[in-house]
C-alpha cells in the first residue's frame, strides 16, 4: 500500500529554521519529492532523494531515510514568502506517478 | 525558462456537459500527467501518458475520462458528462524521460480550475 504523513500546519518566525517532516510507506520505493504550493497555485518542485542522506540546495535541505521511511525538509533562513503548503510525494519503481501526503501548512510571522 | 502551460485557467460548466482541459507539456519531455486537487484535499493522480498511451490510471480515471495527445504539442484531458464532485483543480505535469535522477522531475502547470453546477 501506499501512506504518505506530515503534520498539517506548522508556524515559524522569519530568520529561523524549521524542519518539515514526513513518514511514509511505499511499496517498491524509489524516491521522495518535496514540492511547495503556494495557495490557488501549482506545485513547484523542490528536491528528490532516492538514496540516504541530506541533500543540500541553498536555503532548502532534504533528508532521507529509507530504512525507517523517514524525510525531512529543512527551511533555513526563513522568508515570509516560504509561507506556503509543502508536499511531501513518494513514487516506487513500478509506476510513473506521485504519491502526495496532506501537505504542511507553513505559516512565517515577522 | 521551460514551463508548462495550461488552458483555460477557469471552466465553469453545466453538469452532464463535456468539458476539454488543454495542457502544453515542456517540449523536450516526453512523460506527461494529470492530476486533480479537490479544494482543501491532496494531490491525486489521475493518468500518465507515454509514447502515445496511457502507461498507468488510477481508480479515479474511470470511463467518463480520457487523454489525447492530438498533435504535437498539445495534451488534453477530456471529461465526457460532468459532475458536481468533479469540481476541482486540475493540474498537468511533464517530465523528461526516465534513468538518472534529474529526469524523475515532475514539472507542474498552473492548473486549470473546473466548476461544475
Amino acid at each position: 500500500g501506499q501512506n504518505i504523513d506530515q503534520p498539517t500546519e506548522m508556524t515559524a518566525t522569519e530568520g529561523a529554521i524549521v524542519q518539515i517532516n514526513c513518514t511514509y510507506q511505499t511499496s517498491g520505493f524509489n524516491g521522495l519529492f518535496w514540492y511547495q504550493q503556494h495557495a490557488g497555485e501549482a506545485p513547484t518542485f523542490l528536491s528528490y532523494n532516492v538514496l540516504d542522506g541530506l541533500e543540500e540546495k541553498g536555503r532548502f535541505s532534504s533528508f532521507l531515510s529509507r530504512s525507517k521511511g523517514y524525510s525531512y525538509l529543512l527551511l533555513k533562513e526563513l522568508q515570509m514568502k516560504d509561507s506556503a503548503s509543502y508536499l511531501c510525494a513518494a513514487k516506487s519503481h513500478s509506476s510513473y506517478k506521485l504519491i502526495f501526503g496532506s501537505g504542511t501548512r507553513l505559516l512565517v510571522r515577522p | 525558462e521551460p514551463e508548462v502551460t495550461q488552458t483555460p485557467s477557469h471552466q465553469v460548466t453545466q453538469m452532464g456537459q463535456e468539458v476539454i482541459l488543454r495542457c502544453v507539456p515542456i517540449s523536450n519531455h516526453l512523460y506527461f500527467y494529470w492530476y486533480r486537487q479537490i479544494l482543501g484535499q491532496k494531490v491525486e493522480f489521475l493518468v500518465s501518458f507515454y509514447n502515445n498511451e496511457i502507461s498507468e490510471k488510477s481508480e479515479i480515471f474511470d470511463d467518463q475520462f480520457s487523454v489525447e495527445r492530438p498533435d504535437g504539442s498539445n495534451f488534453t484531458l477530456k471529461i465526457r458528462s460532468t459532475k458536481l464532485e468533479d469540481s476541482a483543480m486540475y493540474f498537468c505535469a511533464s517530465s523528461e524521460a526516465y534513468g538518472g535522477a534529474g529526469s524523475y522531475e515532475q514539472y507542474f502547470g498552473p492548473g486549470t480550475r473546473l466548476t461544475v453546477t
